[in-house]
């Protein structure tokens, strides 16, 4: 079946500007989670979400970050006035609660 | 607080040889899942195998088996009979199982393999 979809695959942006990455999750999973990579690095949690409720979000780094997920489905992560250090692999993933993450092909953001 | 360490930033091997990828880990929880991950230049993140820290026995899928050593707090990866489609970064990740907990995964920083013809 279709594994987890990420869109746009890359987004080049000016500082300053808000950007939003859309995650299409596996059907049927109900956990979705959203990470950052940086170059070099592992990934490192940012929130996850259990249905449409964000269930641990204490991985966003500021106020500028927020994650949504109405129905339950698709998810979309916001970045509000991008900054240089914002720059990174942003990587969704979804499963079944408590069993393996799957993961998407990832978001390659650029901030300018 | 959870961590993962990985101690090799770089690994070799000939090709048809077996590998192992070093992971230690330190959580203060009794329950946690131990995974690997495979990352290949293209970026997206693929799974290989599991362990929970209950399971009696090590984990095994085909060429990946996982050497867990619950008392020494560590859960290497075993490649055998590597294959050049192996050559990709390799990471460890931990996920502490208390009910009503977060379902996060904490990543190491990996270790790049690179398998030699």
């Amino acid at each position: 079946g279709a594994g987890v979809s990420q869109t746009p695959s890359n987004k080049v942006t000016e500082k300053g500007k808000y950007v939003e990455l859309r995650c299409d999750p596996i059907s049927g999973h109900t956990a979705l989670y959203w990470y950052r990579q940086s170059l070099g690095q592992g990934p490192e949690f940012l929130i996850y979400f259990q249905g449409t409720g964000a269930a641990d979000d204490s991985g966003l780094p500021n106020d500028r970050f927020f994650a949504v997920r109405p129905e339950g489905s698709v998810s979309t992560l916001k970045i509000q006035r991008t900054e240089r250090g914002d720059s990174a692999v942003y990587l969704c993933a979804s499963s079944l609660t408590g069993h393996t993450q799957y993961f998407g092909p990832g978001t390659r953001l650029t901030v300018l | 607080a959870q961590k993962i360490t990985q101690t090799q930033p770089g690994m070799f091997v000939q090709e048809k040889e077996a590998v192992t990828l070093d992971c230690t880990y330190d959580t203060s929880d009794p329950s946690y899942g131990l995974f690997w991950y495979k990352q290949p230049s293209s970026g997206e993140m693929i799974f290989l195998i599991y362990q929970g820290s209950y399971d009696q026995q090590n984990a095994t899928e085909g060429r990946y088996s996982l050497n867990f050593q619950k008392a020494r707090k560590s859960a290497n990866l075993v490649i055998s009979a590597s294959q050049l489609g192996d050559s990709a970064m390799y990471f460890c990740a931990m996920r502490e199982n208390h009910q009503g907990g977060s379902e996060k995964l904490v990543f190491g920083k990996g270790t790049k393999l690179t398998v030699n013809p």
